[in-house]
């Protein structure tokens, strides 16, 4: 159980245009979702904390305009990355949280921004 | 302020045991929590510790003493596919994830 999953796994956009990303979880309803992006050789950045039904809680640091989030229902949240840069080209990965507050994640995207 | 703190890198031998520490200090706790993460995928959830105490999962083993605000990460009959970063990441009053860094595991045959 606990499977959650992404799409598109990868994605290469020109510069300017728009990119949507989904995380659904498959077996289980997800009250809350998080985003987070990881560049090579780093470690894991939390950019939002989306809750469904209201708006999500973005991390400082993180311009909310540029990275639109939307959690409709209890299983699908989406990510859009408006205006796409090379310097948004990254790995971005969703997870959902568990009912022991666990996170179950995503296989994550890659974006690469030409 | 919140702090997680683990080694960066270890190296172990293949068929030997390793021991992955992480301290943390965060604003309330209420759990903490292993994941391994293979380069270029997700972490994955290994285990969830809230109790003093060890949990034995098969190879891997975590450990916990709240009081002292310190936890490892065991793994035995250490296998070429255990290379991977660990990430510990520990759970605050406000059930938010606070996560370290993550400690990269080289295997060596």
């Amino acid at each position: 159980g606990a499977v959650v999953s992404q799409h598109p796994s990868w994605v290469i956009c020109k510069s300017g245009t728009s990119v949507k990303i989904e995380c659904r979880s498959l077996d289980f309803q997800a009250t809350t979702m998080f985003w987070y992006r990881q560049f090579p050789k780093q470690s894991l950045m939390l950019m939002a904390t989306s809750n469904e039904g209201s708006k999500a809680t973005y991390e400082q640091g993180v311009e909310k305009d540029k990275f639109l989030i939307n959690h409709a229902s209890l299983t699908l949240s989406t990510l859009t990355v408006t205006s796409a840069h090379p310097e948004d080209s990254s790995f971005y990965i969703c997870s959902a949280r568990g009912e022991w507050f666990e996170q179950f994640f995503g296989p994550g995207t890659r974006l690469t921004v030409l | 302020g919140q702090n997680i703190d683990q080694p960066t890198e270890m190296t172990a031998t293949e068929g030997a045991i390793v021991q992955i520490n992480c301290t943390y200090q965060t604003s309330g706790f209420n759990g903490l929590f292993w994941y391994q993460q293979h380069a270029g995928e997700a972490p994955t959830f290994l285990s969830y510790n809230v109790l003093d105490g060890l949990e034995e999962k098969g190879r891997f083993s975590s450990f916990l003493s709240r009081s002292k605000g310190y936890s490892y990460l065991l793994l035995k009959e250490l296998q070429m596919k255990d290379s991977a970063s660990y990430l510990c990441a520990a759970l605050d009053s406000n059930y938010q994830l606070i996560w370290g860094a993550g400690t990269k595991l080289i295997i060596k045959p």
